[in-house]
């Protein structure tokens, strides 16, 4: 089975643009969660969807927001890029989001901005 | 609320040695508790997890962790590391809702020859 994948691996912006990474999750999960993970805060919910509906919501500006769609592969947008949003981004996905699942993380977007 | 506090940001250890990561956490509801490992550029994979029942839980690679309600910690350990096992570690803990991980700041294992 493939695993989780994350594209692309590495993403350059500047401040002001918009970016959108993409998530597929392993075949038959259908929840997938997005974290952010940076040497200052370390790893941090952002969203978790199922079956194309947001169930749970972090603590984030609405600038992060995030869709998914009928094929469980999940997407994460985040616009007005700021200094402060450059971390990596993780997807992970599970059966069905319950709370004692094992998730399965992808190798992440690594998101610079300048 | 729930939160996770990791005591040791840095871990060195020589190796074949035992080592001890330690975990407590705050819940005003029942949890599930979860230790994840990071290697270089990759994403987190799982070596345990507790559930219910025995308070000891054995995970891949050979490590283990023991649940103490008491003390509200969840600390890691194996008897022989390995080289290989340099890593940063992750605990979390997850409500009985949806899998919505809160996790700590992580410990950098570091082993050395």
């Amino acid at each position: 089975k493939a695993g989780v994948t994350q594209t692309p691996r590495y993403l350059i912006k500047t401040r002001g643009q918009q970016v959108t990474l993409s998530c597929s999750p392993i075949s038959g999960h259908r929840s997938v969660s997005w974290y952010q993970q940076t040497p200052g805060q370390g790893l941090q919910f952002l969203f978790e969807y199922f079956s194309e509906t947001q169930r749970n919501k972090g603590n984030f500006p609405g600038r992060f927001s995030g869709r998914q769609f009928s094929n469980s592969r999940s997407e994460m947008n985040v616009s007005t890029l700021e200094l402060g949003d450059s971390a990596l981004y993780l997807c992970a996905s599970s059966l069905a989001g319950g709370g004692n699942e094992k998730l399965f993380f992808g190798s992440g977007t690594q998101l610079s901005v300048l | 609320a729930q939160s996770v506090t990791q005591l040791d940001s840095q871990v060195p250890v020589f190796e074949e040695a035992p080592v001890e990561l330690r975990c407590n956490y705050s819940s005003s509801v029942s949890v599930y508790l979860f230790w994840y490992v990071q290697y270089p550029n990759q994403g987190l994979q799982l070596l345990l997890k507790y559930l219910s029942g025995s308070t000891l839980v054995k995970g891949i690679n050979g490590f283990e962790a023991e649940f103490n309600k008491s003390q509200t910690s969840f600390h890691l350990r194996k008897p022989s590391v390995h080289i290989s096992d340099t890593a940063e570690y992750f605990c979390a803990v997850s409500g009985s809702g949806y899998s919505t991980l809160t996790f700590g700041k992580g410990t950098m294992l570091l082993v050395s020859p």
